[in-house]
């Protein structure tokens, strides 16, 4: 157990719809990221928030966005959801911004029908 | 459930013997190279990772090593176990923490 948790594990949804993800750190860690896992291009870097601040921005479409609260747990919105936005969707928590060592979440799996 | 694609390439090996799994990476401006493990149904478990001023560095069970010239990372796993069947990433990081670039992971299959 990686101390990271994300809810929920399942979600099932129609195109168009709008869902939220959600992710608590490890107790401590600072930094979160968020990655999309699919089929066809393995595991993508969304985004990345350090204590409430967002500080580097991946391969996030603009129908995405995300937010880390002051209790520094965050939240992924996925919005006008897409067949091919079907993916694992993971977070990773690590203490600072410095740090390589990642600690991923169990993913939540999104499949849009 | 699975966790990743259907089509990585996959390296089988025997029980007890040595495993090594090869990277190429992209950019030689990151600043660390580092490998995650991924068991079926669950997120990716760091395990080692290695600075860009180093060529080699060893952990648990585990060697990595970093050929710069021609864009090269390995992970050797000696004695492999059956436990160690999972996918295994490589990744960069750039900007010392801030961007992650995945690569596309290779399947390691233990055979008893």
């Amino acid at each position: 157990d990686s101390g990271v948790t994300q809810t929920p594990k399942h979600l099932i949804t129609a195109t168009g719809q709008r869902v939220t993800l959600r992710c608590s750190p490890r107790s401590g860690d600072l930094s979160v990221y968020w990655y999309q896992q699919s089929l066809d291009q393995g595991l993508q870097f969304l985004i990345h928030y350090y204590n409430g601040e967002e500080r580097a921005k991946g391969n996030i479409l603009e129908r995405f966005s995300a937010q880390q609260f002051p209790d520094l747990h965050s939240e992924l919105n996925l919005s006008s959801l897409e067949l091919g936005d079907s993916a694992l969707y993971f977070c990773a928590s690590t203490i600072g911004t410095g740090r390589t060592e990642q600690y991923f979440g169990p993913g939540t799996r999104l499949t849009v029908t | 459930g699975e966790s990743v694609g259907l089509h990585l390439p996959t390296l089988s090996v025997q029980e007890g013997d040595n495993s090594i799994i090869n990277c190429a990476y992209s950019n030689s401006a990151s600043d660390y190279f580092i490998w995650y493990k991924q068991e079926s149904g669950k997120g990716p478990q760091f395990i080692i990772d290695i600075r860009s001023n180093m060529d080699k560095r060893q952990g648990q069970r585990v060697t990595v090593l970093l050929n710069k010239t021609v864009k090269h990372l390995s992970l050797q796993i000696a004695a492999t176990q059956p436990g160690d069947s999972a996918v295994y990433f490589c990744a960069e990081n750039k900007n010392y923490g801030q961007n992650f670039v995945f690569g596309p992971g290779t399947r390691l299959s233990v055979l008893p």
